[in-house]
Formats: C-alpha cells, sequence, structure tokens
C-alpha cells in the first residue's frame, strides 16, 4: 500500500536550535497534512497543504509541500520546550468518495532546556 | 468543540479473549477510523467507515472485525486476542464537508498476556 515515511525517527536539540522533519512518500499526493502528539496525548491537527510548492507559516513553525506533491517538510525555528512531541504527517487519500489519512512514522522531537 | 471519546484509557486482556475497544463521537461525522500506533512505525489505518454499516479495510485489518450500527460509534473487536495486538489503538472522525482534519480520541493502551 501506499507509503510514507519520515526522518528522522528522533531528534534531540537544545532550547533556541532550530528542527527540520522531513516526509516522503512514494506515490503523489493530493494533499498533506501534519499533526503533532505531545506525550501521552493524541495526534492534534497543525495545519494542511493542498497545492504543489505550497509554504505555509504558524508562528516558528514553517511546512512545505514538495513541488512533485510527494514530500513535505516542517521547519521549527527556535525550538522551546512546548515543541516537545511527536511531529506526522498525513497524506488524505479519496476512497470511494470519502477520506482516509495515511500516516508518516513520525518524527519524535525532544527539547534540552 | 468535536469530542471522541473511546471507552477505555488503559485495557489488560488474556491471549485468546475476546476484545471490543469503543468509539463515540459528538460531531456527526460521516468517517470513523480506526488506527494502532507502534514505535517507529506511526499510525497504521487498521479499518475504517464511511457510512452507518459500512466499512473498509485498512492496511493491517487481519485479526480485527469492526461495527458500527449507529453513526455516532464505531467498534474495534479483536476476535481472538494475542500478544503482538498489544498496542496503542487510536479512534479518530473526520467530516466530508468543510473541516478537513481528522479528530482523534484520547487512545487505549491494550495490553494482551
Amino acid at each position: 500500500g501506499q507509503q510514507v515515511m519520515q526522518i528522522p525517527q528522533y531528534q534531540h536539540v537544545q532550547e533556541g536550535e532550530d528542527f527540520t522533519t522531513y516526509c516522503n512518500s512514494s506515490t503523489t499526493l493530493s494533499n498533506i497534512q501534519w499533526y503533532k502528539q505531545r506525550p501521552g496525548g493524541h495526534p492534534v491537527f497543525l495545519i494542511q497543504l493542498v497545492k504543489s510548492g505550497e509554504v505555509k507559516k504558524q508562528k516558528r513553525l514553517t511546512f512545505q509541500f514538495g513541488e512533485a506533491k510527494k514530500n513535505s517538510s516542517l521547519h521549527i525555528t527556535a525550538t522551546q520546550t512546548t515543541d516537545v512531541g511527536t511531529y506526522f504527517c498525513a497524506g488524505r487519500k479519496t476512497t470511494s468518495g470519502t477520506y482516509k489519512y495515511i500516516f508518516g512514522t513520525g518524527t519524535r522531537l525532544k527539547v534540552l532546556a | 468543540d468535536v469530542k471522541v471519546t473511546q471507552s477505555s484509557r488503559y485495557l489488560v486482556k488474556r491471549t485468546g479473549e475476546k476484545v471490543f475497544l469503543e468509539c463515540v463521537q459528538d460531531m456527526d461525522h460521516e468517517n470513523m477510523f480506526w488506527y494502532r500506533q507502534d514505535p517507529g512505525l506511526g499510525l497504521r489505518l487498521i479499518y475504517f467507515s464511511y457510512d452507518v454499516k459500512m466499512k473498509e479495510k485498512g492496511d493491517i485489518p487481519e485479526g480485527y472485525s469492526v461495527s458500527r450500527e449507529k453513526k455516532e460509534r464505531f467498534s474495534l473487536i479483536l476476535e481472538s486476542a494475542s500478544t503482538n495486538q498489544t498496542s496503542m489503538y487510536l479512534c479518530a472522525s473526520s467530516s466530508n464537508r468543510g473541516l478537513v482534519e481528522a479528530f482523534f480520541g484520547q487512545g487505549t493502551r491494550l495490553t494482551v498476556v
């Protein structure tokens, strides 16, 4: 089936350093979503990207969708301890007129104060 | 405020037992999903449903079945629990209209001994 890989699997950074996670799909995605899961919590939606080459920002977070719509990245500038968690990308796939979400393997971020 | 509620936060069952995981959403969403989350593997789709009494297999349906008798409720059934089904199970729901994201329940950590 469709596979979505993320790298790195884990990342430890000092508070204030930047962080980037990359998402790669084996097939072209119609759109991509990003979710954040805090330790002990459940995934929470962050953003959706739809257009080829799209870039969106949310404060210190910058999201990009690749030109070929097969990859995406999330960059966090000047990480804070509140950024700790696992970040997942997810491709939304239409099946029979409805949607399912294919999640990536996730990147776990640890921020050291 | 969307709420997806899973019946149990933690569950311990014996090998061979029949296990029911229940999920209820209060947003009149058409789509509901069951994922399992394992370290390094991300969220893997077990089954999803796009309407009452309708179901579709996800990527890893073996050993599981589902039931959706009412729009708000989606049940995951482990017919005969095995130790390799020890995992975190996450239920999610989404709409076909407007909101694009999946909303998750708090998760059920199932241990099969």
